[in-house]
């Protein structure tokens, strides 16, 4: 069964504009939330996380808002570059490292 | 300090024949995790495995795969008699023993004919 649910499956956003990745998850066992961007024939790589303590983590031009009652958290990308373009996947895990990952969102950031 | 490691990068096998994946984890970390990932797809848990033990492989078919974290040496996913839905790339992640963070290695492609 899908554990965590990810949209758009893609998003076009112009030069500076703020992109935005939606995750939803269904285990409230969850505890640990990471965002991981992965370009063209490379491995992911992780970009920031979150842990549900807390609402919201800025790094840089990178924020994970998070819902804990809702069971959301969100990507933004602030003043969004063409460099930004890649494939992001949402995760969800609990005590026992069993993480799980979203879909994927394939952002184009336009010139 | 180095990353997670994997290789070969690339792999060609034809239909049948076997195909064998390492992965050494990052310097200090006991906990390893494979995934298949699909063309335009998402990361599919496999299995997660700690040193001589097989953790987590409720995403492992149940026939033909195979994987193992020696206590020395890399970890191995193995495959059996390899079949074209087989083709695809395969990550594998570690973490440190007591974070959840994982770290992904480059994956290897593989590719069957």
């Amino acid at each position: 069964q899908q554990q965590v649910k990810q949209s758009p499956q893609s998003l076009i956003v112009q030069k500076g504009g703020i992109s935005i990745i939606n995750c939803a998850y269904e285990n409230t066992a969850f505890d640990y939330f990471p965002w991981y961007q992965q370009f063209p024939g490379k491995g992911p790589a992780l970009l920031i996380a979150i842990r549900p303590d807390v609402s919201e983590k800025k790094e840089g031009r990178f924020t994970i808002s998070f819902n804990k009652s809702a069971k959301q958290f969100s990507l933004h990308i602030m003043d969004s570059q063409p460099g930004d373009s890649a494939t992001y996947f949402c995760a969800a895990s609990g005590n026992n490292n069993d993480m799980r990952f979203g879909a994927g969102t394939r952002l184009t950031v336009k010139p | 300090n180095a990353g997670v490691m994997q290789n070969p990068r690339h792999l060609v096998r034809r239909r049948g024949q076997e195909a064998r994946l390492r992965c050494s984890p990052m310097k200090g970390h006991s906990h390893v995790y494979w995934y298949r990932q699909l063309p335009e797809e998402g990361l599919k848990f496999m299995v997660y495995l700690q040193k001589e033990n097989i953790i987590d492989e409720s995403g492992m078919p149940k026939e033909r795969f195979s994987a193992e974290f020696p206590k020395e040496g890399p970890s191995i996913l193995r495959i059996q008699q390899v079949v074209r839905g087989d083709s695809a790339a395969y990550f594998c992640a570690s973490s440190p023993q007591t974070y959840n963070e994982q770290f992904f290695g480059p994956g290897t492609r593989l590719t069957v004919l």
